[in-house]
């Protein structure tokens, strides 16, 4: 089975400023998507941005961007010009193409100081 | 437009009362899953389902049952709840194609 690893279980950016997340993978599978969810205090799962593997563009949406190295089974996000409501859990996320299940990283929880 | 809608929000079971959760979707999505939440574990795979009528295990389906016998719903039974099912659990939908799960509110489940 798949597994998703997050190794920093908390993070802090001062606001305004750039932080990057990590996120390991490990998957025989050639195909599949990856994604990145927030869940800020409200419990609320939103997802972030998501990367399909077979293209090799980073996915961007607007301050949100990734950067996808498959051959090293990588997905980070980076956070630009970071704002008081990024504050959350942030997990990491794999998606088989093949069996259609998601598996989680443990997650990192982000603090944004002003 | 209600998305994933779970309920209830928030339960209190003694050891050994089973329950319900339930979870219904209005997006016509094939596929929906249900996860468990601890502290330092992330979201943990229980069941998840393909379709109507079909239904797999996931990382940690001991104590749980569910089914699936229309697209909208899918409820997870707790067949003799025990302590360590404290948790909080996430049903989630999505269509085919690699799409993001949509994910409904949680349910904060205590097992005393």
């Amino acid at each position: 089975a798949q597994t998703v690893t997050q190794s920093q279980p908390e993070m802090s950016v001062q606001e305004a400023e750039t932080v990057t997340l990590s996120c390991t993978y490990d998957t025989s599978e050639s195909d599949y998507y990856l994604f990145w969810y927030k869940q800020p205090p409200s419990r609320q799962m939103i997802l972030v941005i998501r990367q399909e593997a077979y293209k090799q563009q980073n996915a961007t949406e607007n301050r949100f961007s990734v950067n996808f190295q498959k051959a090293a089974k990588s997905f980070s996000l980076k956070i630009s010009d970071s704002q008081l409501g990024d504050a959350a859990m942030y997990f990491c996320a794999y998606r088989s193409r093949y069996n259609n299940d998601m598996r989680f990283g443990a997650g990192t929880r982000l603090t944004v100081k002003p | 437009n209600a998305g994933v809608t779970q309920t209830p929000k928030f339960q209190v079971l003694k050891t050994g009362q089973s329950m319900t959760l339930q979870c219904a979707q209005d997006m016509n999505h094939e596929y929906m899953s249900w996860y468990r939440q601890d502290p330092g574990m992330g979201l943990r795979l229980i069941h998840y389902s393909v379709g109507a009528g079909i239904t797999d295990q996931g990382e940690v389906p001991n104590g749980y049952n569910v089914s699936r016998s229309t697209t909208e719903d899918f409820p997870l039974r707790l067949l003799s709840a025990a302590p360590s099912q404290t948790s909080v659990y996430f049903c989630a939908s999505s269509s085919r194609g690699g799409y993001g799960y949509t994910f409904g509110s949680g349910t904060r489940l205590t097992v005393v």
